[in-house]
């Protein structure tokens, strides 16, 4: 089975862009969540989709905004981008919403660097 | 707020000696734990998981710990080998909620030698 693939892997942006990157999850997966990695901060939780809905989000900016489609793929999208937004972004799948996290599976990110 | 906390961003150890991981919590609602480990250019990989209601979880070199009064957990690995050395999150979550939504530390980088 192809594990979740996200694209680009690597993205430069200048501030004031946006971007969209792409996750798609495991074959049969319904569930997508979306988590921030900076140094020193972990892994932050951005939000979480479900057969096309928003299930849950954490707390950062509304220029954070994500989407699920039909087929349980799903991008995010950061508007006016900073340069604190520089970070790598992981996609994670899971067969459904709110399983055992170790049916939980991480793909290997999107590094996106603001200039 | 960080709910979760690693105060050790690195850990060193020789091969064959035991690696001890550590992570604190404040939120008394989190009801299961997990550790995921991480390479670098790739995706963190579940590695063992706790139940609040269990105080210890065995996987082969892997144990997990869990004090609920204390609202800390550790990682024991024994014995450590240098395929161990990665990025090291602690995560948790209240399962109750229903949600996929994990709350990480901030990771803990182990490094064993040979």
């Amino acid at each position: 089975k192809a594990g979740v693939t996200q694209t680009p892997r690597y993205l430069i942006k200048t501030r004031g862009q946006q971007v969209t990157l792409s996750c798609s999850p495991i074959s049969g997966h319904r569930s997508v969540s979306w988590y921030q990695q900076t140094p020193g901060q972990g892994l932050q939780f951005l939000f979480e989709y479900f057969s096309e809905t928003q299930r849950n989000k954490g707390n950062f900016p509304g220029r954070f905004s994500g989407r699920q489609f039909s087929n349980s793929r799903s991008e995010m999208n950061v508007s006016t981008l900073e340069l604190g937004d520089s970070a790598l972004y992981l996609c994670a799948s899971s067969p459904a919403a709110g399983v055992f996290h170790n049916e939980q599976f991480f793909g290997p990110g999107t590094r996106l660097t603001v200039l | 707020d960080q709910q979760v906390k690693q105060n050790s961003p690195s850990l060193s150890v020789q091969e064959g000696r035991i690696s001890i991981l550590n992570c604190d919590y404040t939120n008394s609602m989190f009801d299961y734990f997990l550790w995921y480990k991480k390479y670098p250019a790739e995706g963190p990989t579940f590695l063992i998981s706790i139940s609040s209601i269990k105080d210890k979880n065995e996987d082969g070199r892997f144990t997990v710990f869990l004090n609920k009064s204390a609202k800390h957990l550790s990682l024991h690995i024994v014995p450590s080998q240098p395929g161990d050395s990665a990025v090291y999150f602690c995560a948790a979550s209240a399962r109750s909620s229903n949600t996929g939504k994990l709350i990480f530390g901030q990771g803990t980088t182990l490094q064993v030698k040979p």
